[in-house]
């Protein structure tokens, strides 16, 4: 069964300091996963993509890595900010299927 | 500003009426995606569109429905509105309907409220 797994479920970090979120997945054949960033109430907003061939990406403060071999990725988030308070979801995508996580939430207390 | 809009921002009504949400995509975008996040959930994909076929099915109820119309703006039809129906509906378009680097881009949503 196609899945989508994320952790923590919620996270509270001091400004400034760096984090990791995880995302682990049983969807097959895999595609492409992303990385979304989601402030309460808004539309989510992409922040990386990446397919099979690739094991890292960033995006400013955002970078995302990605283990094909063992269906995991990570983002991670350097010098947080408190505009990084938000959930950030995981979508891993087969060529005709596209699964969610649930999403880490991430609060940034100054 | 990601270039999708939605209407209504935001709809109250009551059980067992029937709403239409709208979306506009992307300039040249061909797909347009439904979900639905309800409080404090993740989001549920519902449909999607391509071109204004059908595309994918997701965990759409039989009481929804959405069409694409051939300027490829899209509606979803939510009718017999229950309690639980309440919940942010939010719209993605892409440029094509499949592919590795096919990005989605969402629009700020539709905030449902069914008293």
């Amino acid at each position: 069964k196609n899945q989508v797994e994320q952790s923590p479920q919620s996270l509270i970090i001091l400004e400034g300091k760096n984090c990791t979120l995880q995302c682990n997945y049983t969807v097959s054949p895999f595609s492409n996963l992303r990385w979304y960033k989601q402030d309460t109430g808004r539309g989510p907003v992409s922040l990386t993509i990446m397919t099979f061939s690739e094991n890292t990406k960033s995006n400013g403060r955002y970078t995302a890595t990605l283990d094909a071999d063992t269906k995991q990725s990570s983002l991670h988030i350097t010098a947080s900010q408190l505009s990084d308070s938000a959930s950030y979801i995981c979508v891993v995508s087969a060529w005709d299927d596209m699964r969610f996580g649930a999403g880490t939430r991430l609060t940034v207390k100054p | 500003d990601s270039g999708v809009t939605q209407t209504p921002k935001h709809l109250i009504t009551a059980t067992g009426q029937r709403v239409t949400l709208r979306c506009s995509p992307r300039s040249g975008d061909l797909s347009v995606y439904w979900y639905q996040q309800s409080l404090d959930q993740g989001l549920q994909f519902l449909i999607q569109y391509y071109n204004g076929e059908e595309r994918a099915k997701g965990n759409i109820l039989e009481r929804f429905s959405a069409q694409q119309f051939p300027d490829l703006h899209s509606e979803l039809n939510l009718s017999s509105l229950e309690l639980g129906d309440s919940a942010l509906y939010f719209c993605a378009s892409s440029p094509r309907g499949q592919g590795a680097l096919n990005e989605q881009f969402f629009g700020p949503g539709t905030r449902l409220t069914v008293l």
